[in-house]
């Protein structure tokens, strides 16, 4: 049974980056049996996928935001991590990690709520 | 990007009424479909995955059906833990969620 857990500042200032870190336990970042993805949700709004990192290093992007976002592996932490650039407002939102076997994902922390504001 | 839109957006129930929710994708995604439960304040759960495959331990009351661009899930007698919002989800490489079906009392 997988565990993911978010972390990183629950603020971030306007224009500047955001960045999370989702730690795994009981599996390996570095398996080729999952992939691995951010999905956000902004406050009493449906989900929204963010991207999603394949074994091997591939990485997936929402196309809004691709210009901004890079989904990165970090095997010798056993963790995977987002970064979303020049955030505004709109970027506040509960972000979740999640894993899948290629078929949705089965596996999601618990969410981390980050907010944009000066 | 592939839009997914779901129907209806809330949903009245009484507790053992048969609940559809449908999902259509603005291109052919053949059975490249999963559905989710989230409840308030709780992350999303897999119930179903490739359009009509139950997750382990998701109840049998839950179906899903369909594939191309048209998709439901259904709930054969709802049950009190059911009330939730429910969410479709198409993956291959690149993913998108439907908006949302809130099935309330």
């Amino acid at each position: 049974q997988l565990h993911l857990q978010e972390s990183g500042p629950g603020l971030v200032q306007p224009s500047e980056t955001l960045s999370l870190t989702c730690s795994v336990s009981d599996g390996s970042v570095t398996s080729s049996t999952y992939f691995w993805g951010w999905v956000r949700q902004s406050p009493g709004k449906g989900l929204e996928w963010v991207g999603t990192i394949h074994h091997g290093g591939t990485t997936y992007y929402k196309s809004s935001l691709k210009s901004r976002v890079t989904i990165s592996v970090d095997t010798w932490k056993n963790q995977f991590s987002l970064r979303l650039s020049s955030v505004a407002a709109a970027d506040t939102a509960v972000y979740y990690c999640a894993a899948s076997h290629g078929d949705g994902f089965d596996y999601w922390g618990q969410g981390t709520l980050v907010t944009v504001s000066s | 990007d592939i839009q997914m839109t779901q129907s209806p957006s809330t949903l009245s129930a009484s507790v053992g009424d048969r609940v559809t929710i449908t999902c259509r994708s603005s291109q052919s995604i053949s059975t490249w479909l999963a559905w989710y439960q989230q409840k308030p304040g709780k992350a999303p759960k897999l119930l179903i995955s490739e359009a009509s495959t139950l997750e382990y331990g998701v109840p049998s009351r839950f179906s899903g059906s369909g594939s191309g661009t048209e998709f439901t899930l259904t709930i054969s007698s709802l049950q009190p833990n059911d009330f939730a919002t429910y969410y479709c989800q198409q993956y291959n490489r690149y993913s998108t969620f439907g908006q949302g079906t809130k099935v309330e009392i």
